[in-house]
C-alpha cells in the first residue's frame, strides 16, 4: 500500500521560502515507472500542478511555467522522499499543498493515483 | 496550455438518480489522456477514471467515463449518498497538466 506523508510548516511569512517534504512508503522515489508531483489548491486558482521529479536512468525535473522562477523540487533517495521549495512567497501562494504519485507498476501517464494528506500553507506576516 | 471547462457548476440530484458531468477542453486532448477525480471536504482528491474511460482500482462500476478529443463525460449511473462531492477533470496529454474548475454534486 502506497502512502505519502507530508510535513512542513503551515505558516510562512511573505518573501520567505515555503518548504515541504513528502515521505514515500510502499514505493520508491527512484522507481522507473512513477513520477512524484507537487500540486496546490486554492479557491482563487483551483487545482494547480506545480511540478514533478522522476527517474528514467537519470533524474528529470519539470516545473509549471507559472512558478518556474521560484520553485525547486528535489528527490532524496537516502530517505525515500521528495521536497518542494517555493521562494519569495506572497499571500497569493496561500493554498493547500499536495504531493501525489503518478504511475506505479507501469507508466500510463501523469494522472495522480496516490495523494498526500495535504498541508494548508498560509502566507502572512 | 489546455483549459478545461466543466459543466454544470452545480448539479442537484437525489440518491438513485443518474448524474452526467461534462468536461470540455480548449484543444484536443491527445490519446484521451483525461482523468476524473472526486473530492470530499477536507480530503485530497481521489482518482476515479483515467484514459477517459478506465476505472481506477476499487472504483465501483456505477462510475463510467467516455469521450475523446475535446468533449468528455463522467456518468454516475445510480447515485449513492457517498457520491455527493465535487468532481474534477484533469488532462495529462500535455504539460502543464491542468484541471477543470469542478462540478459540485449536491443532494436535492
Amino acid at each position: 500500500q502506497v502512502q505519502l506523508q507530508q510535513s512542513g510548516p503551515g505558516l510562512v511569512k511573505p518573501s520567505q521560502t515555503l518548504s515541504l517534504t513528502c515521505a514515500i512508503s510502499g514505493d520508491s522515489v527512484s522507481s522507473d515507472s512513477a513520477a512524484w508531483n507537487w500540486l496546490r489548491q486554492s479557491p482563487s486558482r483551483g487545482l494547480e500542478w506545480l511540478g514533478r521529479t522522476y527517474y528514467r536512468s537519470k533524474w528529470y525535473i519539470n516545473y509549471a511555467v507559472s512558478v518556474k522562477s521560484r520553485i525547486t523540487i528535489n528527490p532524496d533517495t537516502s530517505k525515500n522522499q521528495f521536497s518542494l521549495q517555493l521562494n519569495s512567497v506572497t499571500p497569493e501562494d496561500t493554498a493547500a499543498y499536495y504531493c501525489a504519485r503518478a504511475g506505479g507498476r507501469q507508466w500510463l501517464g501523469n494522472f495522480f493515483n496516490y495523494w498526500g494528506q495535504g498541508t494548508l500553507v498560509t502566507v502572512s506576516s | 496550455e489546455i483549459v478545461l471547462t466543466q459543466s454544470p457548476g452545480t448539479l442537484s440530484l437525489s440518491p438513485g438518480e443518474r448524474a452526467t458531468l461534462s468536461c470540455r477542453a480548449s484543444q484536443s486532448v491527445s490519446s484521451s489522456y483525461l482523468a476524473w477525480y472526486q473530492q470530499k471536504p477536507d480530503q485530497a482528491p481521489r482518482l476515479l477514471i483515467y484514459g477517459a474511460s478506465s476505472r481506477a482500482t476499487g472504483i465501483p462500476d456505477r462510475f463510467s467515463g467516455s469521450g475523446s478529443g475535446t468533449d468528455f463525460t463522467l456518468t454516475i449511473s445510480r447515485l449513492e449518498p457517498e457520491d455527493f462531492a465535487v468532481y474534477y477533470c484533469q488532462q495529462y496529454g500535455s504539460s502543464p497538466y491542468t484541471f477543470g474548475q469542478g462540478t459540485k454534486l449536491e443532494i436535492k
